[in-house]
């Protein structure tokens, strides 16, 4: 089995403000998918990386996948409160077709 | 087109009652799984079906069947239901994008089981 961490596991923050939030691994992923759940609802899918380095922007949502494939990061500019969820981060082992191990997740609350 | 469809929304079970889990989805995907999602342990694999006839036990296939009924329909049956088994529920369907999964999930049910 291939953990997942995810840091921190909550996080409040004023409107406005930045936040980013951590993925890390002992182990290499083919690839990495981060998603967003709200209350009541099942994640979405926001992005998905897959080489090692690689960066990938949505409007002010930053992704990036570390150079060895064993981590991630999701940085969010000027948090609105739409961003507010609970944020998952999903990997693919290179052995485990199809099957996404997740991280616990954080907790994210962006008051007005 | 409404993706990923979950019934109920709602159960409660006594411990021992047997419950089926319903789920279909309308994007023709060929991969369907089933997830369980506990406070602090983030979610869980319970079964998956890479394509219809075939099923595989995922991390948690204890008190669990699976049945992949057609290309559209996964679902999930609790035989002997436990307080254990008090969760939310999550079914999802996939398809290959830049070589890599994507997963498109269901609203959930949220079992009670006392």
């Amino acid at each position: 089995t291939q953990l997942l961490e995810q840091s921190p596991q909550f996080l409040s923050i004023q409107e406005g403000e930045n936040l980013t939030v951590y993925c890390n691994s002992s182990s290499v992923f083919s690839s990495l998918q981060w998603y967003r759940q709200e209350p009541g609802e099942g994640p979405v899918l926001l992005v998905t990386v897959v080489t090692g380095g690689e960066v990938k922007k949505l409007k002010r949502l930053t992704f990036q996948f570390g150079d060895a494939r064993k981590d991630s990061s999701l940085h969010i500019t000027a948090a609105q409160p739409g961003d507010t969820g609970l944020y998952l981060c999903a990997g693919a082992g290179t052995d485990s077709w199809g099957k996404l191990q997740f991280g616990a997740g954080t907790q994210v609350v962006v008051t007005p | 087109n409404a993706g990923v469809t979950q019934t109920p929304k709602f159960q409660v079970l006594k411990t021992g009652q047997s419950m089926t889990l319903q789920c279909a989805q309308d994007m023709n995907h060929n991969s369907m799984y089933w997830y369980r999602q506990d406070p602090g342990m983030g979610l869980r694999l319970i079964y998956y079906s890479a394509s219809e006839g075939t099923t595989d036990k995922g991390e948690v296939p204890n008190g669990y069947n699976v049945s992949r009924l057609n290309k559209r329909e996964f679902s999930l049956r609790l035989e002997s239901a436990a307080p254990s088994q008090t969760s939310v529920y999550f079914c999802a369907s996939s398809q290959t994008h830049d070589g890599a999964d994507e997963q498109y999930f269901g609203p959930g049910t949220r079992l009670t089981v006392t």
